[in-house]
């Protein structure tokens, strides 16, 4: 099915393994973003790409990674996961910044 | 850095009763939007608003767009027990098509 797509829905770690949660669409979106959602903290933008081979940091860059070499994906790694990465990660994309964003389904990421 | 305001955090009704909510921000925005979470899953988008005054309906949904450029809000009318979830409003201020999110407002609905 076309849309937005993020692999995998669950996934338990310890805490310093390494992580990477995927994020594809089929939209040809130029525009994609990585959120985190706590409890009390609704979601934070944690990093944005405008185009393959750009990306920037948004509010809660620190301890993760990302990458671009492909429109359609853009993966989110945690080098070395903790306890305070423990959160809900969504993948969101948009064709221009002056549209609005679609979601995937989340990741759900438990940190041990 | 920029902060969104939402209000109410939560809510509990009665089927058939009118809701509302509101965002205001410390800073202007040139876009709002509003999208509704159900559990397990990713927002999902139900009004945009572009245009300072602009008011929105989508179905018994509706939302405007403050002349201030600094406030939002949204109406849901003669609530139903598939409105239950949690509203987020949501504003962009730049060219870089970042948002900014509040803390949501969590909607529940008796039958």
């Amino acid at each position: 099915d076309a849309g937005i797509t993020q692999s995998p829905r669950y996934k338990i770690t310890e805490t310093g393994r390494q992580v990477t949660l995927m994020c594809h669409q089929t939209w040809s979106h130029s525009y994609m973003f990585w959120y985190r959602q706590d409890l009390g903290h609704g979601l934070r933008l944690i990093y944005y790409s405008a185009a393959a081979d750009i990306t920037d940091k948004g509010e809660v860059p620190d301890g993760y990674v990302v990458s671009r070499s492909k429109t359609e994906n853009f993966p989110l790694t945690l080098e070395s996961a903790t306890r305070s990465q423990t959160s809900v990660y969504f993948c969101a994309s948009t064709r221009t910044v002056y549209n609005e964003q679609f979601f995937g389904p989340g990741t759900r990421l438990t940190v041990l | 850095g920029q902060q969104l305001n939402q209000s109410p955090q939560s809510m509990f009704i009665q089927e058939g009763e009118d809701v509302s909510m509101n965002c205001t921000s410390s800073s202007i925005f040139n876009t709002w939007l509003w999208y509704k979470q159900e559990p397990g899953e990713g927002p999902v988008l139900l009004i945009a608003l572009y245009k300072a005054g602009e008011l929105t309906s989508n179905g018994r949904l509706t939302a405007q767009f403050g002349i201030t450029r600094k406030d939002s809000f949204l109406n849901i009318s003669a609530s139903i027990p598939s409105d239950v979830g949690i509203y987020f409003c949501a504003g962009s201020s730049g060219n870089t098509g970042k948002l900014i999110f509040g803390q949501g407002t969590t909607l529940q609905v008796k039958p």
